[in-house]
């Protein structure tokens, strides 16, 4: 029962350089969400997709971009790593539909810019 | 604008005792609430949810109640437990309009339960 899959689980990159979070539901869910936490901030909403073919910004979305490859796969990307984008990053999936509103999230990417 | 906002960053009970962690909206299209659980190194996961039409949810030693005039809800753990010492962050989101779909989460409220 995999669920929600965040690779890699851990990076350090180097102030300009690129990389890409890898996102997989194995749910058969609509949506698709990428959240960032900080302390005192909560989760952010960085970017999302209610469903195959649409993406979103949230609330956060200033230096990344996002993919949504299939149903199953949900990328974010980060150009050009700054600083400020040190965070733990959250994937999320849910139904979408109006039954319930709930997410299961995956385990994170510890993510260090320096 | 934090829409929705935990005011408490931490709180500290005792094994058997009542938790209570509060939460606070200032949305008013707000109408379904989540309360989700965090362990380091993990995701969050769900723990409970309350719409907007009811004033109480209860499951298990968890109860969730919402206050709609106030803009306010709050979970009860009874009795805690030291397993329960985690981060707990409140959610919040419409059924309709542009919110529908995302969660609002507040900045947590880290619980510890001591033996």
């Amino acid at each position: 029962n995999a669920g929600v899959t965040q690779t890699p689980k851990f990076q350090v990159l180097k102030t300009g350089q690129s990389m890409t979070l890898q996102c997989a539901q194995d749910m058969n869910h609509n949506s698709m969400y990428w959240y960032r936490q900080d302390p005192g901030m909560g989760l952010r909403l960085i970017y999302y997709s209610a469903s195959e073919g649409t993406t979103d910004k949230g609330e956060v979305p200033n230096g990344y971009n996002v993919s949504r490859l299939n149903k199953r796969e949900f990328s974010l990307r980060l150009e050009s790593a700054a600083p400020s984008q040190t965070s733990v990053y959250f994937c999320a999936s849910s139904r979408g539909d109006r039954d319930w509103y709930g997410y299961t999230f995956g385990s994170g990417t510890r993510l260090t810019v320096v | 604008d934090q829409q929705v906002k935990q005011n408490s960053p931490s709180l500290s009970v005792q094994e058997g005792r009542i938790s209570i962690l509060n939460c606070d909206y200032t949305n008013s299209m707000f109408d379904y609430f989540l309360w989700y659980k965090k362990y380091p190194a993990e995701g969050p996961t769900f723990l409970i949810s309350i719409s907007s039409i009811k004033d109480k949810n209860e499951d298990g030693r968890f109860t969730v109640f919402l206050n709609k005039s106030a803009k306010h809800l709050s979970l009860h753990i009874v009795p805690s437990q030291p397993g329960d010492s985690a981060v707990y962050f409140c959610a919040a989101t419409s059924a309709g309009g542009t919110s529908y779909g995302k969660l609002t989460f507040g900045q947590g409220t880290i619980l510890t339960v001591h033996p």
